[in-house]
């Protein structure tokens, strides 16, 4: 079965700075979902990329998918306290499989 | 335009006994998936329903079963709870083959079994 591993699990962060969170995937990708979740609530959605290479940006959120290496990363630009979450990562393992699996998660905190 | 809707928030069940899940779909969507959430992990996938059936299941026991409705509302039931089975249970909803589309999810139902 496939899994994601995100890294950092966690991550500290000082208001203003930028970071950038990684997904990994053990098999090869079919769409990639980025989703931030506030604790106990839940999933908002992000972004989908569903191509090698393929970017995007929306406000100071920007995504990237390396198809070869099975990897998305996730980078923000000029942190800000409404960025503070959970970070979840998720992939369809097969073409046509509507079961979505997740990574663990990376929780960002901000600090001022 | 309201987006997927669960009931309840919250919840506390005795170990034993059963509970029905409650979750409406986002206007236009078609398809319903639920995701257990444990503390500090992933959301993991229980099982779709489209068009009234199950489509897709994952690790789950029998235990945990779902019904769709005409209205694409659904529910999720879970019988002869375990201390394990405590978790935030999340519905996301998609037009059919969410793989183009993404999924928008629910703020969850929070179950505590004591």
């Amino acid at each position: 079965s496939q899994e994601l591993e995100q890294s950092p699990q966690s991550l500290i962060v000082q208001e203003g700075k930028n970071l950038t969170i990684n997904c990994t995937s053990s098999k090869t990708l079919y769409g990639l979902y980025w989703y931030k979740q506030k604790y106990g609530e839940g999933l908002i959605f992000l972004m989908m990329l569903q191509k090698g290479g393929e970017e995007k940006s929306h406000e100071k959120i920007t995504a990237k998918l390396d198809e070869k290496k099975q990897q998305s990363s996730l980078h923000i630009t000029a942190s800000q306290p409404s960025h503070a979450g959970i970070y979840l990562c998720g992939a369809f393992s097969n073409f046509g499989n509507e079961k979505l699996t997740f990574g663990t998660g990376t929780r960002l905190t901000i600090i001022p | 335009d309201a987006g997927v809707t669960q009931s309840p928030t919250h919840l506390i069940k005795t170990r034993g006994q059963q509970v029905t899940l409650r979750c409406s779909p986002k206007s236009g969507h078609d398809t319903v998936s639920w995701y257990q959430q444990a503390l500090g992990q992933g959301p993991q996938f229980i099982f779709q329903y489209y068009e009234e059936e199950e489509r897709q299941r994952g690790n789950f026991p029998d235990r945990f079963s779902g019904h769709q409705f005409p209205n694409y509302s659904s529910e999720l039931n879970v019988n002869a709870l375990l201390l394990g089975d405590s978790a935030l249970y999340l519905c996301a909803s998609s037009p059919f083959y969410g793989l183009n589309y993404g999924y928008t999810f629910g703020s969850g139902t929070r179950l505590t079994v004591v």
